[in-house]
């Protein structure tokens, strides 16, 4: 099956600086991969999400980005605010099913 | 739209009982999934449900199924429990459509084994 690795396991930014996490995943199949923010105490949250047929998509501070050659997929976060301090998750999934891999997480710390 | 919700938030079994955790999806979404979630493995799939079948299934025993309801809402079921089975278990929905693949969680079961 998938297997989707995170890297770092713990980022800690300061206040308006870019985060940038990197995963990497193992089924060429793969062609959905969402982020997902989950804070302490709290449910997953869609943030971003992309397909195999895009290369990049933005969304205001956050965009993700996807190298299908190299299969990893990258979430970064431009001018970091302490309410981006959360566990980040990655997944992957293939198209139609809704079997998701995910990542270990990334904690976020962003030290006002 | 109201998102997932699911019942009970906080649950506390002993060894050797069985537990049934419910999920109701976010209104006209027809697929919904399951995930156990722990500090040491993470988020894992435990299986889908859509239109009443399952559709996928992860790698989990057979103490752990579920079933869906003709209104889409889901039940898991985790038969002879174990210390091991402690975890939060977070269900997701999905309309599912054509070019719809997002999942939607809900803020999960917290189920402790004793």
């Amino acid at each position: 099956g998938e297997n989707v690795e995170q890297h770092p396991s713990t980022l800690s930014v300061q206040e308006g600086d870019s985060a940038v996490i990197k995963c990497t995943y193992s089924d060429s199949a793969s062609n959905y991969f969402p982020w997902y923010k989950q804070e302490l105490g709290k449910r997953p949250q869609l943030i971003i999400d992309i397909r195999s047929n895009v290369g990049e998509k933005k969304d205001q501070r956050i965009a993700v980005t996807l190298n299908k050659t190299a299969k990893h997929f990258s979430l970064h976060i431009t001018e970091t605010q302490p309410e981006d301090s959360a566990v980040y998750f990655c997944a992957a999934s293939t198209r139609g099913n809704n079997r998701l891999a995910f990542g270990k997480g990334n904690q976020v710390v962003v030290i006002p | 739209k109201a998102g997932v919700t699911q019942t009970p938030r906080y649950l506390i079994k002993t060894r050797g009982q069985q537990v049934t955790l419910s999920c109701s999806p976010i209104s006209g979404h027809r697929s919904v999934s399951w995930y156990q979630q722990t500090p040491g493995q993470g988020l894992q799939f435990l299986f889908e449900y859509f239109s009443e079948t399952q559709r996928n299934k992860g790698n989990f025993p057979g103490r752990f199924s579920g079933r869906q309801f003709s209104n889409s809402r889901s039940e898991m079921n985790v038969s002879t429990l174990e210390l091991g089975d402690s975890a939060l278990y977070l269900c997701a929905s999905s309309f599912q459509g054509a070019s719809s693949y997002e999942q939607y969680f809900g803020p999960g079961t917290r189920l402790t084994v004793t």
